[in-house]
């Protein structure tokens, strides 16, 4: 059974730093492209960082860019969300989100974590 | 980057109702369309992938339709357990965006 976990949420004071993790099973991780996504109190789903198979590729959303940092250790089977400098905007649920792709190469994201809350106050 | 409007925002209707939301991208993304639905408290469930896939396990009264810029997410007969907010999501290019969602409530 595929499963990912996050970890590592919290409160965290404006300015601060944390470090998500998403822990996977039930699949061969290093195989699949991975993703972070946000969803604050009661808003809609944000796309935040994209990483592929070998980590050679990523990308961010212009809102987390040059503060958050995806990585991943595919001997670990986790992927990670380094968060600096954080704000209260970026308060909100965290999702990890295995993407799969059909035979056209067209991406969706199959399987999500449970999602884990980092709230900063303003 | 590609901007995707979901309408309506919110709808209200009843069980065994035929149900259309729209999805609009700003530019197109041919057939990189996706949609969802999340319950409250959980995390997003993947209902159609590719414009009109049914993931495995979705009932057959979901289907989704278009491709460029304008798609539909139907529901055939509403069930008590399709109440839920759905998003559409580009996968085109990234971001990868998604819709605004679209809250369906019970009338």
């Amino acid at each position: 059974e595929v499963q990912l976990v996050e970890s590592g949420g919290g409160l965290v004071q404006p300015g601060g730093s944390l470090r998500l993790s998403c822990a996977a099973s039930g699949f061969t991780f290093s195989s699949y492209e991975m993703n972070w996504v946000r969803q604050a109190p009661g808003k809609g789903l944000e796309w935040v960082s994209y990483i592929t198979t070998s980590s050679g590729t990523i990308y961010y959303a212009d809102s987390v860019k040059g503060r958050f940092t995806i990585s991943r250790d595919n001997a670990k089977n986790s992927l990670y969300l380094q968060m600096n400098s954080l704000r209260a905007e970026d308060t909100a649920v965290y999702y990890c989100a295995r993407i799969r792709r059909d035979d056209s190469g067209r991406g969706y994201f199959d399987y999500w974590g449970q999602g884990t809350l980092v709230t900063v106050p303003s | 980057d590609t901007q995707m409007t979901q309408s309506p925002s919110s709808l209200s209707a009843s069980v065994g109702d035929r149900v259309t939301i729209t999805c609009r991208a700003s530019q197109s993304i041919s057939s990189y369309l996706n949609w969802y639905q999340q319950k409250p408290g959980k995390a997003p469930k993947l209902l159609i992938y590719a414009t009109s896939t049914l993931q495995g396990g979705v009932p057959s009264r979901f289907s989704g339709s278009g491709s460029g810029t304008d798609f539909t997410l139907t529901i055939s007969s509403l069930q008590p357990e399709d109440f839920a907010t759905y998003y559409c999501q580009q996968s085109y290019s990234t971001p990868f965006t998604f819709g605004q969602g679209t809250r369906l409530e019970i009338k």
